[in-house]
């Protein structure tokens, strides 16, 4: 299996800040990625798939890049309700598997 | 509305067996894919396998092959998860994700099922 590795596993950050999270895949996976955003006691909720297209309905903040092993999720100016869990996941080949998540608390 | 719906928390002994649920609804069952994920106490997600209720063809990782089944009931657009003998180590929150064909990620969660196995 694909193994998906995320950096950093937490930070701390501000309201405002720009917040920049990498994962990097085992093997090229071309552009089949996804961030998913996870708040405590809730469901994951799509970001982004395609490394960078936008889920209908997420703000512009959050964008997405990288193709073959190397990705990143930048939320460009933190807001209050970013502040939650991100998983990055691959499904270039099955099974699918996600990254061990970055936590994103506040400073 | 799209939305997927779980069965309650559940609490189980050790060698039990169990069947959870995840009833969808607001779109064509039979024309999506439905995920199950794991998520132990405090860790990250653990994709386990999914199943094309049109058909009922299933698809595992080797990680849960042959330690759960997957299957579901197009008649009444529900997907199940089951256990045949609980370990404490199943002790965790199951979430059934609508995953599309193109491209193949998760667009739609349900709420998520707690599943506790202590003695």
């Amino acid at each position: 299996a694909i193994r998906m590795t995320q950096s950093p596993s937490s930070l701390s950050a501000s309201t405002g800040d720009r917040v920049t999270i990498t994962c990097r895949a085992s093997q090229g996976i071309s552009s089949y990625l996804a961030w998913y955003q996870q708040k405590p006691g809730k469901a994951p909720k799509l970001l982004i798939y395609a490394a960078s297209t936008l889920q209908s309905g997420v703000p512009s903040r959050f964008s997405g890049s990288g193709s073959g092993t190397d990705f990143t999720l930048t939320i460009s100016c933190l807001q209050s309700e970013d502040f939650a869990t991100y998983y990055c996941q691959q499904y270039y080949s099955y099974p699918p598997t996600f990254g061990g998540g970055t936590k994103v608390e506040i400073k | 509305e799209v939305q997927l719906v779980q069965s309650g928390a559940e609490v189980k002994k050790p060698g039990e067996s169990l069947k959870i649920s995840c009833k969808g609804s607001g779109y064509s069952f039979t024309s999506y894919w439905i995920g199950w994920v794991r998520q132990m106490p405090g860790k990250g997600l653990e994709w386990m396998g999914i199943i094309y209720p049109g058909d009922s063809d299933t698809r595992y990782s080797p990680s849960f092959q042959g330690q759960v089944t997957i299957s579901a009931d197009k008649s009444i657009s529900t997907a199940y998860l089951q256990w045949s003998s609980l370990k404490a180590s199943d002790t965790a929150m199951y979430y059934c994700a609508r995953q599309r064909l193109d491209p193949e990620i998760f667009d739609i969660w349900g709420q998520g099922t707690m599943v506790t196995v202590s003695s």
